[in-house]
């Protein structure tokens, strides 16, 4: 199955923005997948963010704060988790996700950093 | 509420199986599949598999098929997954998740606290 690219680590200032990226394979179209973002702090569980697929087709979780939003970037290939208004509570690792033929393929996971 | 609840953390032998549960309360067990995720020490996500507990269908990752099996008794709102051949490689937390859909609009929504397996000689 596919493999998604993340970076495995970013790192910015509180009230900054950050965008967290998640680049597919060649042979696969961004345009044509769902983009799932979860968020994942130490010890717990992943909790569910955000999918993206385009503006008119996405969902936000319960409670996610409208400072996390989704977009993609076609010339990369790359789907775009937004985060702005950074806090130290945003502080974690957040995994991307697509289905590929009924098959979940997760990213590597990118650890954001808030100092 | 909804609620995921996994068995207990293990210590396997190389060459061993294990087998991890998850109780679904809260919801209509049938109406959700679940979906195995499992996440080595410092490392990423990765997906194992998915079991539709209405009728027992299955799909596997490409890594693991012929070595997981997922399994449910719906009578106890319990999916089961048993890995086998374990090596140190398969040391990670394992999750269950409900893959829920609204309409069109699926995703994870609710996870299990995971369950630690070690595979140590």
């Amino acid at each position: 199955q596919a493999v998604l690219t993340q970076p495995s680590s970013l790192s910015a200032s509180p009230g900054a923005s950050a965008s967290l990226t998640c680049t597919l394979p060649s042979g696969l179209d961004i345009a044509t997948y769902r983009i799932y973002w979860y968020q994942q702090k130490p010890g717990s569980p992943p909790q569910f963010l955000l999918r993206y697929k385009s503006d008119s087709n996405q969902q936000k979780g319960s409670g996610v704060p409208s400072r996390f939003s989704g977009s993609k970037d076609a010339s990369a290939n790359a789907g775009i988790l937004v985060i702005s208004g950074l806090q130290s509570d945003d502080e974690a690792a957040y995994h991307c996700m697509i289905w590929q033929n009924s098959v979940g393929v997760f990213g590597g996971g990118t650890k954001l950093t808030v100092l | 509420q909804v609620q995921l609840v996994q068995s207990g953390a293990e210590v396997k032998r190389p060459g061993a199986s294990v087998k991890v549960s998850c109780k679904a309360s809260g919801y209509t067990f049938t109406s959700v599949d679940f979906n195995w995720v499992r996440q080595a020490p410092g490392q990423g996500l990765e997906w194992m598999g998915s079991i539709n507990p209405n009728n027992g269908n299955t799909v596997y990752a490409q890594k693991f098929q012929g070595r997981v099996t997922m399994t449910r008794n719906a009578p106890i709102s319990t999916v089961y997954m048993e890995l086998s051949s374990l090596g140190s490689e398969d040391t990670a937390m394992y999750y269950c998740a409900r893959w829920y859909c609204s309409g069109d609009s699926c995703h994870l929504d609710y996870w299990g606290q995971g369950t630690l397996i070690t595979v140590s000689s």
